[in-house]
């Protein structure tokens, strides 16, 4: 059984570039959830969100940044005119439907903006 | 909102002692608490988790004790091995509300633990 997968591991961007972050749940899994982590920090939540449905976008920036889950395909973040303080690893997480509790990471993407 | 410190921020024991490791949180309303391995370069792997409802949860060589009343968790390893040495994250979560299933984690900095052979 596959574990959550993303892609790209690394991706590098100019300032003003756009990213888009994929996230591939583990099979059967209908919750995602994307946390920010900076050097030296720990995971900073920015949304949770259900097939086509944003239930939690509190720790999401109010500019630039959207994210989505739509019924088909994996989850994207969107990072639009991406700046030097975007630079992080970027984390998905899925937990089963359900009121499950467990929350699964990814690998990660680690976002370079030069 | 809810926020989870740890402590200590660094960790070295000598291979075969026990670690702990120890959080506070500050919401009462936290009711679940995962603890997170994560390895560099690598995304956190959940490695043991307890809800309120109980004190203590064991797994081979790893256990987490809960105290509500002072709001603290800790986790405990015993015999480590060099292969422990990692960075570990505590966390906390609210029960759900409106639509959500489950609710986003709020995690602690981090302890780097060191395990020398």
């Amino acid at each position: 059984n596959a574990g959550v997968m993303q892609n790209p591991r690394h991706l590098v961007r100019r300032r003003g570039q756009e990213a888009r972050l994929r996230c591939s749940p583990m099979k059967g899994h209908s919750h995602v959830y994307w946390y920010r982590q900076l050097p030296e920090e720990g995971l900073k939540f920015m949304v949770y969100l259900q097939k086509e449905n944003i239930i939690d976008e509190s720790g999401m920036p109010k500019e630039r940044f959207s994210a989505e889950f739509p019924k088909e395909g994996p989850s994207i973040l969107r990072i639009q005119q991406v700046v030097r303080g975007d630079s992080a690893a970027y984390f998905c997480a899925s937990s089963p439907p359900g009121l499950g509790y467990e929350q699964y990471f990814g690998p990660g993407t680690r976002l370079t903006v030069t | 909102g809810e926020n989870v410190e740890q402590h200590p921020s660094t960790l070295s024991v000598q291979e075969g002692d026990s670690a702990v490791i120890k959080c506070t949180y500050s919401d009462s309303a936290s009711n679940y608490f995962p603890w997170y391995k994560q390895e560099l370069g690598k995304g956190p792997q959940l490695i043991i988790d307890i809800r309120s409802n109980v004190g203590e949860k064991k797994d081979q060589r790893i256990a987490v004790t809960l105290n509500k009343t002072a709001k603290h968790f800790s986790l405990h390893i015993t015999e480590t091995q060099p292969e422990d040495s990692a960075v570990y994250f505590c966390a906390a979560s609210r029960p759900p509300v409106g639509t959500g299933a489950n609710s986003k984690l709020t995690f602690g900095k981090g302890i780097t633990l060191s395990v020398r052979p």
